[in-house]
């Protein structure tokens, strides 16, 4: 079976400092990771996927993530963090198309001026 | 173009009644998904349409929870004798094909609230 562990339920960065939002999956199978972010009251966006091909996946608004198979993770970084990234982001891991994503418990992103 | 429509974006019912929540995929989009997301339960999936059939209803949490998908498109979502513990975000999602490993598009959700 497979999962996905956010290890940190809330981060908190200043203003132009990097961001890492960290990601550790459980999975039998080579699967596709999702990052995908919540604003208040909005809807998921996703933010990027890996499917087997880089390991390095560049997503939008200065966000990648790196997909590293010894290690189980695939955390999510920027350089430098604005206020507007201050939301909820979601690790999903897919093993195949016919199984359901597994989302983790998501990580609340704060960014003080 | 347009995304992934849910209506209402808010529903208040008291406990007992039944109630229809309604999603509009992206057009031309064949795959619909519906989760939802409750405190301390995080998102969860409830069930997958590709065209109007259901593959998976592996995440339907009880027989008061059914689903149906008419031309491809809308779907609708019912609760009956609704439940306190009902009380969660309901999101839907459509992606242009089927499969779980395709990118799906969320919807802003509704949010029901139980009395």
């Amino acid at each position: 079976a497979q999962s996905v562990t956010q290890l940190d339920s809330h981060v908190s960065v200043s203003e132009g400092t990097p961001v890492l939002l960290r990601c550790n999956y459980s999975s039998s199978y080579s699967p596709s990771l999702f990052w995908y972010v919540q604003h208040p009251n909005k809807g998921l966006q996703l933010l990027l996927k890996y499917t087997s091909a880089a390991t390095l996946v560049k997503g939008i608004n200065g966000f990648e993530a790196e997909f590293k198979k010894s290690e189980t993770s695939f955390h999510l970084t920027k350089p430098s963090a604005h206020m507007s990234d201050a939301a909820e982001y979601f690790c999903v891991v897919s093993v195949s198309g016919n199984t359901p994503l597994v989302f983790g418990k998501g990580t609340r992103l704060s960014v003080i001026a | 173009g347009a995304g992934v429509s849910q209506s209402p974006s808010n529903k208040v019912t008291e406990k007992g009644k039944d109630v229809e929540l309604r999603c509009d995929p992206i057009s031309g989009h064949t795959a619909l998904y519906w989760y939802r997301q409750s405190l301390g339960q995080g998102l969860e999936f409830l069930i997958y349409f590709q065209g109007n059939s259901a593959p998976d209803k592996s995440g339907l949490p009880s027989d008061r929870f059914s689903a149906e998908r008419t031309g491809g498109s809308v779907s609708t979502l019912t609760i009956q004798r609704t439940q306190q513990e009902d009380s969660a975000v309901y999101l839907c999602a459509s992606s242009q094909t089927g499969g779980f490993e395709k990118t799906q598009y969320f919807g802003p959700g509704t949010r029901l609230l139980v009395l």
